[in-house]
Formats: structure tokens, sequence, C-alpha cells
């Protein structure tokens, strides 16, 4: 799996977005981009993912690149329960490469009132 | 449809005891996997079961350490002769095939005196 780059720590004002951005400059073209969070003492929370075309569910939406070799996460309306680590992982989602998760350091977001 | 779940939460023991966790996947979700995760650090994989077969190991997973999934259904994870570095959070996640989401469960957090 590419590897990827996230910021150790970003603080956002509750109820502004939060954009969480992540490097994977040697993303391959076959990979996605997975992103999940962990909130303190919980198991990690699939957020979204995307190859190449943005991407929006309820809980976010994915900006990925032109050339794919950066995404961001955007948090539209963080809340202080939105604080957790982030983290950007980049994977083949089927076949044998695809049967675990890579997990880098991820991004450390303190929502703050 | 009510999650992973983990049992225990938490688990206290005495290194050279021999532990034994219970993950109970997404019914109908037929690959479970585990994964650990020390203090600071983002979850590494251990191994990875499709029903009841173990197709995948980690080089994580000593030979102190074994997993089953009998009947493809709800797995274990056994350490044996308990250490103080085997201290850490152990995760269990599930996924469908043909979805390759993987959701985790709360995880057990083990701590070896």
């Amino acid at each position: 799996d590419a590897k990827t780059t996230q910021p150790p720590s970003m603080d956002c004002a509750e109820g502004r977005a939060a954009n969480l951005p992540c490097n994977h400059s040697t993303i391959s073209g076959n990979e996605y981009v997975y992103w999940y969070r962990q909130i303190h003492s919980q198991g990690p929370q699939y957020i979204i993912h995307g190859l190449k075309n943005n991407e929006t569910n309820e809980m976010a939406s994915l900006i990925i690149t032109e050339d794919r070799k950066s995404s961001t996460l955007i948090l539209p309306h963080a809340t202080l329960r939105d604080t957790a680590v982030y983290y950007c992982i980049v994977r083949v989602p089927w076949g044998n490469a695809g049967n675990m998760l890579t997990f880098g350091g991820g991004t450390r977001l303190m929502v703050k009132p | 449809d009510t999650g992973v779940s983990q049992d225990p939460r938490h688990k206290i023991t005495k290194r050279g005891q021999n532990v034994t966790f219970r993950c109970d996947p997404i019914s109908e979700h037929n690959r479970l996997y585990w994964y650990r995760q020390t203090l600071g650090q983002g979850p590494e994989f251990l191994t990875y079961f499709q029903n009841e077969a173990q197709l995948e190991k980690s080089r994580l997973l000593s030979d102190r350490f074994s997993a089953e999934r009998p009947k493809g259904s709800f797995s274990t994870l056994e350490i044996q002769r308990t250490e103080q570095g085997d201290s850490a959070m152990y995760l269990c996640a599930s996924s469908l095939d043909g979805q390759e989401t993987q959701y985790f469960g709360p995880g057990t957090r083990l701590l070896v005196l």
C-alpha cells in the first residue's frame, strides 16, 4: 500500500469546517483513499472512501486532487464529538492486499468551543 | 445490526497467565480481522479469517498467540504466557465479501502486570 503523510495534530473551532489533509504521492491507479477516525478509547470508525471522484456522505466530504497525490477530508460543521484521531489509508480493497488496513500515525483533531 | 461486539472490554492479568478474548462480528459478515493497538500508535494488523479459514497472519502474531473462528461466526484470540509487552488494545473488525469496508468493535484493553 502507498504511504500516507498527515499532520500530527490540528485544531478547529466548533461549528467551523475541519479540513484534514493527506498526502499520498505514491498512490497507484487501483488504490482507493479511505478515512477512518478513532475517538478516545473506542474502535476505529469508517468515515468515507473514494478512488478519484469527490465523495460525500452524511459524515463528511472527501476531495481528491486530479493527480490523486493528495486528498482532504472535510467535516463541514465540526462539533466537540468530532474530536478524534483521523487516519488516511490508501489501499487496494480486494485480493490479498485488501485483507488488512495499514494505519499510520493519523491526525489528532481537537475541536474547541 | 448490532455492530461488532468484543468481550471482555477490559482485562488485567499477571505475567505468565493465559487470556482469551472473544469477538462477535456483524451478522452475515464472512470476513473477520484482529488488530492490536499500543498506546499512541495506530492499529496493527494481526490476522484475518474468511469464514472459518485463517488466511493471513502477521509477523506480529508470535507462537504464543492463536486465533480461531470455528464455525465461521464468532472468533477467539488467545494469548498464552502473557508478557508485559502484550499490554495493548485488541481490536476486532468484520466485513462482507464485495463490500470491503471494515467495521470495528470497541476493543479489549489488556493490561499485563
